[in-house]
């Protein structure tokens, strides 16, 4: 069965620093890697995915994240953070046609921006 | 504009009684999901269906109750065997384009016993 660890539950930044989420999944097959953004009482917004292909990959709002196979990670970062970013962030893990599309979620980061 | 419906916002339940959360998709997605979020433990999948007139149970299924007569519609149905139901419910969808692409969540439904 495949799981996901967000080693961070929460994370101050100051606006305009960099900021990292980190997340790691275990899994025995090839899988499908998403970060979603979720503001108070709303659903989940995507804001970047890994499918295949390069390891590095670009999504909404300044946000990218890069896959690593050898150490099953799949790391957020933004270089420099607004106000807006506040936010609770998930890393999902997906195994494809193997297992309809399921996601499964890490716990979330829940990041909160001071100005 | 295509999207994920979910209704209503906020649901109110008195203990012992079944309740029907609706999710309706017009973006022709093949597959259609229910989570539960509770505060502090992510996401976990209730059920799941990839086609019409077939669903499967997901790791928390017990006290629910799906169907999938339309492929639009996924209806949950919250019953009264479910011992701690409140929580914010959220249906997602997906759809297959020789290979599964992301999936797309409704905006919730926050489930309240009193």
């Amino acid at each position: 069965a495949q799981s996901v660890t967000q080693l961070d539950s929460q994370v101050p930044v100051f606006e305009e620093a960099p900021v990292e989420l980190r997340c790691n999944y275990s899994s025995s097959v090839s899988v499908y890697l998403f970060w979603y953004v979720q503001y108070p009482n709303q659903g989940l917004q995507l804001l970047l995915k890994y499918l295949s292909g390069s390891t590095l990959v670009k999504g909404i709002n300044g946000f990218e994240a890069e896959f690593n196979k050898s150490q099953t990670s799949f790391h957020l970062r933004k270089p420099s953070v607004h106000i807006s970013d506040t936010a609770e962030y998930f890393c999902a893990v997906s195994e494809g046609e193997a297992a309809g599309n399921k996601l499964t979620f890490g716990g979330g980061t829940r990041v909160l921006v001071k100005p | 504009d295509g999207g994920i419906t979910q209704s209503p916002k906020y649901l109110f339940r008195k203990e012992g009684q079944n309740v029907t959360l609706s999710c309706e998709q017009n973006l022709n997605h093949d597959a259609m999901y229910w989570y539960r979020q509770d505060p502090g433990q992510g996401l976990r999948l209730i059920y799941y269906s990839q086609i019409v007139n077939d669903f499967q149970k997901g790791d928390i299924a017990e006290g629910y109750s799906v169907s999938r007569e339309k492929k639009e519609s996924f209806p949950l149905t919250v019953t009264s065997a479910q011992k701690n139901p409140t929580a914010f419910y959220l249906c997602a969808s997906s759809i297959y384009r020789g290979a599964w692409t992301e999936a797309f969540f409704g905006q919730g439904t926050r489930l309240t016993v009193v």
